[in-house]
């Protein structure tokens, strides 16, 4: 298995749907795991951490399932402005992070 | 709060030429990391600097890539010579010590 492996997509959905991305990782030890927003051409930004209890932020919800060694980011209601590539992040070491290579999505109006 | 300032912004070059980049972090973030991004990949992760120090370097092409951080704040990135493969955004981010890092605006390279 990849250190970090994310379906590249893209996830073309409409306008106030639902969609959810996952991220697999190899390292069981992983403690910290993050996801970051990047608009094309410009750079990554910190979307939200992912705690063992999950986290949620508005519209945007983060999980972490342990035991199958993924973590999950749930869009409800999306809007045209969550276009965009959201990449995860997994540690590998000393603060060493190791990122996706990001699942693109489209909301389409 | 300024954020990570770098530049250029876009560089042009032809193959075996020489280049840099220059990235200016966060202030008091000692960790520095240089990432590289080919088109449609994710960041792969250069050289880390925690303050002056080197904690990873492994993905560095040492042979024509090198890196400081002379006086852990700013760092500079250099490529000599340039290949056709380098043609990538070179994202400088600084953090506390987690991953929350924080990106600079990248510089644009392409090798011609």
């Amino acid at each position: 298995r990849k250190e970090v492996e994310q379906d590249p997509g893209p996830f073309n959905v409409p306008e106030g749907a639902t969609v959810a991305f996952n991220c697999t990782y190899s390292n069981s030890a992983s403690q910290s795991f993050f996801w970051y927003r990047q608009d094309c051409r410009k750079e990554p930004k910190l979307l939200m951490s992912v705690y063992s209890s999950g986290n949620e932020d508005g519209r945007f919800t983060a999980q972490l399932n342990r035991a199958s060694q993924y973590i999950s980011l749930l869009i409800r209601d999306s809007k045209l402005s969550d276009s965009a590539t959201y990449l995860c992040v997994v540690p590998s070491g000393t603060y060493k992070y190791i990122f996706g290579t990001g699942t693109r999505l489209k909301v389409l109006a | 709060e300024a954020g990570v300032a770098q530049s250029p912004r876009y560089k042009i070059i032809e193959k075996r030429q020489s280049v840099a980049f220059w990235c200016n972090p966060i202030s008091g973030h000692a960790t520095l990391y240089w990432y590289q991004q080919i088109l449609g990949q994710g960041p792969k992760l250069l050289i880390q600097f925690q303050n002056n120090g080197v904690v990873d370097d492994s993905q560095l092409p040492k042979d024509r890539f090198s890196a400081e951080r002379l006086k852990g704040v700013d760092s500079t990135l250099k490529i000599q010579p340039a290949k056709l493969e380098d043609s990538a955004v070179y994202l400088c981010a600084s953090s506390l010590g987690g991953a929350k890092a924080f990106f600079g605006q990248g510089t644009r390279l392409t090798v011609v």
